[in-house]
This record gives structure tokens, C-alpha cells and sequence, in this order.
């Protein structure tokens, strides 16, 4: 099946920082999600990007479908920008990652 | 409009006893889904519905039982419990297949079996 894998596993981080989390798969896939758990354990949809760029805010992730990896990028963080950041990838089941968590200092 | 809404938040069984834990969705998803999260982990599918009356299973559905007689639930229940089966669980729902709509989570139920 689909492996993921996410890097780095740990990022710690001033407030005001920018940062990138990096997602690779073993294969193809035509389904992309990236998701944010915060710190209470509730997880919420970021992104759903199996190719391309899409922004929202100071949040903006892109795939690059033929070379099986996708990038998140986190601009001017913020303490609430916390938590655990999961990619998810399919053709049919999500398979997810390992995780990045994100810690913000303020 | 409450979303996904999953009860209890917590429970501790004993070894061997079985329990439901309950799932709901006021958005007339037909796709409904049942992860456990193990600490330090990513999600991982135990059992998935496409619709009323239909499931099937995911990346780890021993232990595990589902059923779907209707739209809005999706009970996923326990017969023996096992330590192996300590986790937080998470019910998702999303409008088509994954491949195409984003997935609205519930807030977890925290499992510990003793």
C-alpha cells in the first residue's frame, strides 16, 4: 500500500516565524488532504489538494503531483498555529502520516 | 447545525467487556467513516459506509463492528475488548467518497481499556 511520510517530526518555532512541512508518498495518488489536530485533539480540513496551489490566509499548500510530494506552508505564526499537522493521502482510503508538531513560542 | 457529534468523550472499560460508541451527522453525508488515532500516530480506517445499509471495512476492522440503518448514524461497536484497543477514535463524514469531498471529524471518544 501507500506509505507516508511527513518531515521533520518536531518544529518549534518564535511567534512571527515562517515554516514548511514537507509530505511524501511511496506512489501516486489523486487525493491530498492536509488537516490540523490542535492541541485538544479536534482535527479540522485545511487543504484537499491533489495538484496545484491553494492559499487560504496566511496558510497555502502545494502539490506536485508527478514528483508524489506536497509541501505546507505556514506564514507569520501564531500561537494558535499549534498542533499536529497531518497529510493524508489516496486512491481509494486515506492513508495518513506520522504527523508534524508544531510548537509556537510566543 | 452541530456537524459530527460523537459520545461519550471518555470511557475506561475492563478487559473483555464490549460497549457502542455513537456517532452522528446532521449534514446528509452519505459517506461515513470510523478511525482510531494510537498516540504519536496518524488516523487509520477501521470501517467506512457509502450510504443506509451499507459498510465495509478499512485498514484495521478486527475487533470491530459497524452497522448504518440510517443517514445520520454510524455506530461502531466493541464486543470483547482488548488493552490493544486503547485509543481515541474518531467519526468523519463527507458528502461523497473521500477522493472528492474533504472529511468533517467529530471531536474523538478516549478509550481505555484496563
Amino acid at each position: 500500500g501507500i506509505q507516508v511520510e511527513q518531515s521533520p517530526p518536531d518544529l518549534i518555532l518564535q511567534e512571527g516565524a515562517n515554516s514548511t512541512l514537507r509530505c511524501n508518498f511511496s506512489d501516486s495518488v489523486n487525493n491530498l488532504q492536509w488537516f490540523h489536530q490542535n492541541p485538544w485533539g479536534q482535527l479540522i480540513n485545511l487543504f484537499y489538494i491533489p495538484s496545484g496551489t491553494k492559499q487560504n490566509g496566511r496558510l497555502s499548500a502545494t502539490t506536485v503531483a508527478t514528483e508524489r510530494y506536497s509541501l505546507l506552508y505556514i506564514s507569520s505564526s501564531q500561537t494558535t498555529d499549534s498542533g499536529v499537522y497531518f497529510c493524508a493521502g489516496s486512491n481509494y482510503q486515506l492513508i495518513w502520516g506520522a504527523g508534524t508538531k508544531l510548537i509556537i513560542k510566543p | 447545525n452541530a456537524g459530527v457529534t460523537q459520545t461519550p468523550k471518555f470511557r475506561i472499560l475492563k478487559i473483555g467487556q464490549s460497549m457502542t460508541l455513537q456517532c452522528a451527522q446532521d449534514m446528509n453525508h452519505n459517506y461515513m467513516y470510523w478511525y482510531r488515532q494510537d498516540p504519536g500516530m496518524g488516523l487509520k480506517l477501521i470501517y467506512y459506509s457509502v450510504g443506509a445499509g451499507i459498510t465495509d471495512k478499512g485498514e484495521v476492522p478486527n475487533g470491530y463492528n459497524v452497522s448504518r440503518s440510517t443517514t445520520e448514524d454510524f455506530p461502531l461497536r466493541l464486543e470483547l475488548a482488548a488493552p490493544s484497543q486503547t485509543s481515541v477514535y474518531f467519526c468523519a463524514s463527507s458528502r461523497d467518497r473521500v477522493s472528492n469531498q474533504p472529511q468533517h471529524f467529530g471531536d474523538g471518544t478516549r478509550l481505555s481499556i484496563l
